[in-house]
């Protein structure tokens, strides 16, 4: 079963906005993952964010953590074009070894 | 370096039949994990290969059964498919247990059950 939701499902900007996609989850965690998918193929890692963090910045990425609220968000600033993609939050949960457990996922659209 | 590979990238079945897919890890990564992705959904968590032994299973019929080969490389074998065995099978592999977990994937093998 899926960990959580993600929201929105899907998103339209233009090039140059800024896109904020969110994720809840339900269990205790050790670490908090995004990834990116092009066209329903392979995923790419983009982000970890431990339990014990807050706040974490990658390049053009920046990802927030609520162990409280159980939910992260993934702000992308300045998108352009090659940011279409989907892109799903994972889970690392505490107990269960190595098992990521991955969100419903956003379905971003960056137009020109 | 080459990273994960999956072959075939599709193949199409009819009901009832079986199926085995590929995975050759990144070098330098033992632990291989399988994963459904069905369209529109997430990943779903098949299970998990390390040293060879099944490490982890997910929400899977018994119908899913994988192997290791001491080369880390995978298989995951489907028998008496279902329509509802149609879907994205994605490989995944990362080095032992870290506390990361970060896990690189494959290109995955797209599989239409017919």
């Amino acid at each position: 079963s899926q960990q959580g939701e993600e929201d929105p499902q899907a998103l339209s900007i233009q090039e140059g906005e800024n896109a904020t996609m969110n994720c809840s989850y339900k269990t205790s965690i050790n670490n908090l993952q995004w990834y990116r998918q092009n066209s329903g193929r392979g995923l790419v890692h983009l982000i970890l964010i431990r339990s014990n963090e807050r706040e974490k910045h990658s390049g053009r990425l920046r990802v927030t953590l609520d162990t409280s609220k159980k939910s992260s968000s993934l702000l992308i600033t300045a998108s352009r074009a090659a940011d279409t993609a989907s892109y799903f939050c994972a889970t690392l949960n505490t107990g269960t070894a190595s098992k990521l457990t991955f969100g419903t996922g956003t379905r971003l659209q960056v137009t020109l | 370096d080459a990273g994960v590979t999956q072959s075939p990238t599709h193949l199409i079945k009819t009901r009832g039949q079986q199926v085995t897919l590929r995975c050759s890890p990144k070098s330098g990564h033992d632990t291989v994990s399988w994963y459904q992705q069905a369209l529109g959904q997430g990943p779903q968590f098949i299970f998990q290969y390390y040293e060879e032994e099944e490490r982890q299973r997910g929400n899977f019929p018994d119908r899913f059964s994988g192997h290791q080969f001491p080369n880390y490389s995978s298989e995951l074998n489907v028998n008496a498919l279902l329509l509802g065995d149609s879907a994205l099978y994605l490989c995944a592999s990362s080095p032992t247990f870290t506390a990361k977990n970060i896990q690189y994937f494959g290109a995955g093998t797209r599989l239409s059950v017919l």
